[in-house]
Parts: C-alpha cells; sequence; structure tokens
C-alpha cells in the first residue's frame, strides 16, 4: 500500500492570514483528491488534481500537484472560520486503484 | 434528500450486544463502501460492494458482518466487539461499478460508535 503523509497534523491560525498544508509520499499516483471534513459530517471532495505540476484554484484555495506526482500541496489565502476542518488527501494505489487516504491535517481558524 | 444517510448517528453498545449500522444512499451509485476513522490514523477502507456483490473485504475481523441487500442500503452488524472497535464509521458510494476507476467518494456523516 502506498503511504500519504500530511503535514502539520494540526494547524490552529487568526482569521485573515495565509497557510499552506502538505501532501507527501515516495511513490507516484496517477491523481490526488483533497477532501475537507467538518465537525461531525462526512469527508466532501473538493478537487481533483491529475497532471504532474498542475495548479487547480477554488476561490482562495489553490492546489498543486508535484512535477512527479508524489506530492501535492493546499494554499489557502486570507482563511476563514468556515475553512475549519479535517483536510485529506487521497490517491489510488498503484495496481488495485483502491484510494489510500493521508494522515490528514486538522485546520482550526480563530475568528 | 441528502445523497448519503447514515442512522444511528451515535451508537453506544456494550461488547456482548448486537447492533446494526444503516447506510442509504439516494444517487444512483453503483458500489458502496465501509470506512473506520480513527483518532490519529488515515481512513481505513474495510468493505467494498460492487452491484450488490462484495468485492473487497481488507482482513476486518468476523465481528463486523456487511449486508447490501440492493444498490441502494448498505448494512455493517455489529457483534461481540471490542472496545478499540469504537471509531467513526463512514459509509460511502460511488458512480462506478469497476472498481478500478474509484473516482470521486460521497460520505455520509458518519455512525460514532462507542464500545464499552
Amino acid at each position: 500500500t502506498q503511504l500519504l503523509e500530511q503535514s502539520p497534523q494540526f494547524l490552529s491560525i487568526q482569521e485573515g492570514e495565509n497557510l499552506t498544508v502538505y501532501c507527501n509520499s515516495s511513490s507516484v499516483f496517477s491523481s490526488l483528491q483533497w477532501y475537507r471534513q467538518e465537525p461531525g459530517e462526512g469527508p466532501v471532495l473538493l478537487v481533483t488534481v491529475v497532471t504532474g505540476g498542475e495548479v487547480k484554484k477554488l476561490k482562495r484555495l489553490t492546489f498543486q500537484f508535484g512535477d512527479a506526482r508524489k506530492d501535492s500541496s493546499l494554499h489557502i489565502t486570507a482563511a476563514q472560520p468556515g475553512d475549519t476542518g479535517l483536510y485529506l488527501c487521497a490517491g489510488p494505489n498503484f495496481g488495485n486503484e483502491k484510494l489510500t487516504f493521508g494522515t490528514g491535517t486538522r485546520l482550526t481558524i480563530i475568528p | 434528500e441528502t445523497g448519503v444517510t447514515q442512522t444511528p448517528r451515535h451508537l453506544v453498545m456494550g461488547m456482548t450486544n448486537k447492533k446494526s449500522l444503516k447506510c442509504e444512499q439516494h444517487l444512483g451509485h453503483n458500489a458502496m463502501y465501509w470506512y473506520k476513522q480513527s483518532a490519529k490514523k488515515p481512513l481505513e477502507l474495510m468493505f467494498v460492494y460492487s452491484l450488490e456483490e462484495r468485492v473487497e473485504n481488507n482482513s476486518v475481523p468476523s465481528r463486523f458482518s456487511p449486508e447490501c441487500p440492493n444498490s441502494s442500503h448498505l448494512f455493517l452488524h455489529l457483534h461481540t466487539l471490542q472496545p478499540e472497535d469504537s471509531a467513526l464509521y463512514l459509509c460511502a458510494s460511488s458512480p462506478f461499478s469497476d472498481l478500478m476507476n474509484t473516482g470521486e467518494l460521497f460520505f455520509g456523516e458518519g455512525s460514532r460508535l462507542t464500545v464499552l
């Protein structure tokens, strides 16, 4: 099973600040998904990145897939309390395509 | 109706009890999944059903028994659980019956299980 390590594990910042969280692996993934899980809810897909070097923007969220397709980052500009949640990256295992999930980054935005 | 609905949202049970978790999806999807979410651990895939057939049993102990009576419903029957089984159990669905292409997962809100 290919492993996905996310960092930091926990992040607490003030509203209005910028932040970046990371998803890293020693393995190549054909694609990576980012999910956000709000307290008391299930994860919801934010974006899928497919091409090495790809950058996707979702309002204040910018997702980047590494050139070698082994890592990805999520940058949030001017964080809002509504961004609070657990951010999970996930990618299909080579061979069986079952999704492997990362360890998650728990983000708290302080008003 | 929300896409994927799970009941109950919270369940407390003793180690000798028998209980069931229920999942219903209203999205017309072909595949359904059970995941276990524990603190400080990645989401763990437990079972996968595609077109009502179990296609994945990820080395899950027999005290967890899944059932998929039709493409819209998925159950997880629980029997003689251990305290370490306490976790959030998430149900998910995806459009694809071809499990070589999982695509996006649509999750329910989860059932928070506490085993005493």
